[in-house]
């Protein structure tokens, strides 16, 4: 079945330590967004490609980055995590980005020690 | 104030019972999402919606423009529905940036 999938499920990282997340899709869809959602609060949306163009959010600390290599992939690279940056983080696509429906993945759930 | 409001915020069922959560919003969209999300889980799109009613198996979702009031229904509910249900809008100007409802977590007991 086309969907997108997320690796790893779960991710431990030490503070400090780089870390990176990873996102694919078999949907070709050409929009894909990462969110970042902590506990019991709505997701965030940190950034999201169109095709080859990359837009950030306007509050998406420059902590975060991201990285698509081709249609299919999309990465979420960390650079220096710190404790507040432990979250769930979703991975989404949509057809297009004028109000098509997003599909999202299972989710990677952060954990820094 | 959340531009997104859902209602009720938490709601116990039996099983078997017929179940109704609202979502309101405060200006003009191009399309509204259901989404449900179980306690620790990703997130699963239900229904994208611009006009009318939509079904699929025991979940109809109806949206109503002019008043902006969406529902999502579960008919026959099952334990396995127990999950947070939210409801999405892309709002200031923008068709992809959602925003998202506070949400509504269902518990459906056996």
């Amino acid at each position: 079945d086309a969907m997108v999938i997320q690796n790893p499920r779960y991710q431990v990282t030490q503070f400090g330590k780089p870390v990176t997340l990873s996102c694919s899709q078999t949907l070709n869809h050409n929009v894909m967004y990462w969110y970042q959602q902590k506990s019991s609060q709505a997701p965030k949306l940190l950034f999201h490609y169109y095709d080859k163009d990359f837009n950030n959010e306007a509050d998406t600390p420059d902590n975060f980055q991201s990285r698509r290599p081709n249609t299919s992939f999309c990465f979420l690279d960390i650079r220096s995590p710190g404790l507040g940056d432990a979250a769930m983080y979703l991975c989404a696509t949509s057809r297009d980005q004028v109000g098509d429906e997003q599909f999202f993945g299972p989710g990677t759930r952060l954990t820094v020690l | 104030k959340n531009e997104v409001e859902q209602s009720p915020q938490n709601l116990t069922a039996q099983e078997g019972e017929f179940i109704t959560i609202n979502c309101s919003y405060s200006v003009g969209i191009s399309a509204l999402h259901w989404l449900q999300q179980h306690p620790g889980g990703g997130i699963v799109s239900l229904f994208m919606l611009s006009s009318g009613k939509k079904k699929h198996g025991r979940l109809i979702a109806t949206i109503n423009i002019q008043e902006k009031h969406s529902s999502l229904h579960i008919t026959a509910s099952h334990p396995r529905d127990s999950a947070v249900y939210i409801c999405a809008v892309p709002l200031g100007g923008s068709n992809y940036k959602l925003t998202f409802g506070k949400g509504t977590l269902l518990t459906v007991n056996p």
